[in-house]
């Protein structure tokens, strides 16, 4: 079955404690992106990446970084996470082809105490 | 960058009736604008989209019209059923598809 899967679902944290959101997908995408949720707010792009060692930041970039070693992974990494950081957090894919269609995962759900 | 209104945040109809959901949008160079639904806990599915060289696309009850000149998108919903329930959003892509404007997003809900 084509999937994007993220991990945890859900976790609870503490200001500064460094953490990882993992995302992997089994469609042989070139493209995988990050956005966070918020209530009024829509889904806002934090980075993506166009293949293997190649990202780029998207709209709000600030306290994320993200890494792209292998072609179906793209782990979300927060350093040293806020409280503003809380927020549901999604993984998408897609491939290079006209459509641009995303593929997401089912969302990760964080807070930052 | 773009940037993407919608409107409104919530719609609340009644079971049958039609609904209505209008982005718009700033940058002209924009060309393709898809309509994202999300389902509760699911990620967002993409419905239907549209290319800006047509002005209209329908798929069974759901169309999308589009309006270059005014610089707005609207997802239209006939004959509401429950399970049309979901939070909307709509995007315009840019970059090549790399970064990705969506709009605030419109909770549906249909009553039965």
């Amino acid at each position: 079955e084509a999937q994007v899967t993220q991990n945890p679902r859900y976790l609870i944290t503490v200001t500064g404690k460094k953490l990882t959101v993992t995302c992997s997908q089994n469609m042989n995408h070139e493209y995988m992106s990050w956005y966070r949720q918020d209530p009024g707010l829509g889904l806002r792009q934090i980075y993506y990446s166009m293949n293997v060692e190649v990202t780029d930041k998207g709209d709000v970039p600030e306290g994320y970084k993200v890494s792209r070693k292998e072609k179906r992974n793209f782990p979300l990494i927060l350093e040293s996470p806020s409280p503003n950081q809380t927020s549901l957090y999604f993984c998408a894919s897609r491939t290079t082809g006209p459509t641009g269609e995303l593929f997401f995962g089912e969302g990760s759900r964080l807070t930052v105490l | 960058g773009e940037n993407v209104e919608q409107h409104p945040s919530t719609l609340s109809v009644q079971e049958g009736d039609s609904a209505v959901i209008k982005c718009t949008y700033s940058d002209s160079a924009s060309n393709y604008f898809p309509w994202y639904k999300q389902e509760l806990g699911k990620g967002p599915q993409l419905i239907i989209d549209i290319r800006s060289n047509v002005g209209e696309k329908k798929d069974q009850r759901i169309a999308v019209t589009l309006n270059k000149t005014a610089k707005h998108f609207s997802l239209h919903i006939t004959e509401t059923q429950p399970e049309d329930s979901a939070v909307y959003f709509c995007a315009a892509p840019r970059y090549n598809f790399n970064k990705f404007y969506f709009g605030s997003g419109t909770k549906l809900n249909v009553k039965p």
